[in-house]
């Protein structure tokens, strides 16, 4: 059973073309994640959500945006994409709290081309 | 500024045999450490755990070790399975929410 599922797995967009990936879970996680991972690199955090606590990391250009409007969904916007933001973008969620409040579980990820 | 380092891109093991997977990480504020599993086509899977206040952890074949002053851990995985070759990323965070992956060790079991 999927936990944390994205669509599309595959996104194709032209450059410049505002895009929006999803992400949905069914575990009631309080956090989610947004990462971002090119090749041979390590997936590099752009922002989480604690319930509707919105966290950017310092580096996430304006570009990307996020909202989460329910406990369930969390979606990925990229107003803008350049051929740089082509990549595999992992959404991930955590409980938050408790024991196994850092053990993350990631979605399949959707792999964005920009052309 | 990578803070998390995994300096081995690949590590090929015979199965039956031991493999160990290293990771450095540099800020020493990071008090919480994971390890991940990933096939291809798949997200990470979460494999185990430790936290900076133990220097061992222990999950079946799978032990974690912790080396504060060195700012090292490493993954155990006694036996090796074919089952076990994948990409495996470690994590570290500082308790708010924020990880910091490393690039990722290939690990090929040799049936």
């Amino acid at each position: 059973d999927a936990m944390v599922i994205q669509n599309p797995r595959y996104q194709v967009t032209q450059f410049g073309k505002p895009v929006t990936l999803s992400c949905s879970q069914t575990l009631n996680h309080n956090v989610m994640y947004w990462y971002q991972q090119k090749s041979s690199q390590a997936p590099k955090l752009l922002f989480h959500y604690y319930d509707k606590d919105f966290n950017n990391e310092a580096d996430t250009p304006d570009n990307f945006q996020s909202r989460r409007p329910n406990t369930s969904f969390c979606f990925l916007d990229i107003r803008s994409p350049g051929l740089g933001d082509a990549a595999m973008y992992l959404c991930a969620t955590s409980p938050g709290r408790g024991m196994a409040r850092y053990e993350q579980y990631f979605g399949p990820g959707t792999r964005l081309t920009v052309t | 500024d990578q803070q998390v380092k995994q300096n081995s891109p690949s590590l090929s093991v015979q199965e039956g045999r031991i493999s160990i997977l290293n990771c450095d990480y540099t800020n020493s504020m990071f008090d919480y450490f994971l390890w991940y599993k990933k096939y291809p086509a798949e997200g990470p899977t979460f494999l185990i755990s430790i936290s900076s206040i133990k220097d061992k952890n222990e999950d079946g074949r799978f032990t974690v070790f912790l080396n504060k002053s060195a700012k090292h851990l490493s993954l155990h995985i006694v036996p090796s399975q074919p089952g076990d070759s994948a990409v495996y990323f470690c994590a570290a965070s500082r308790s708010d929410n924020q990880f910091y992956f490393g690039t990722g060790t290939s690990l090929t079991v040799i049936p």
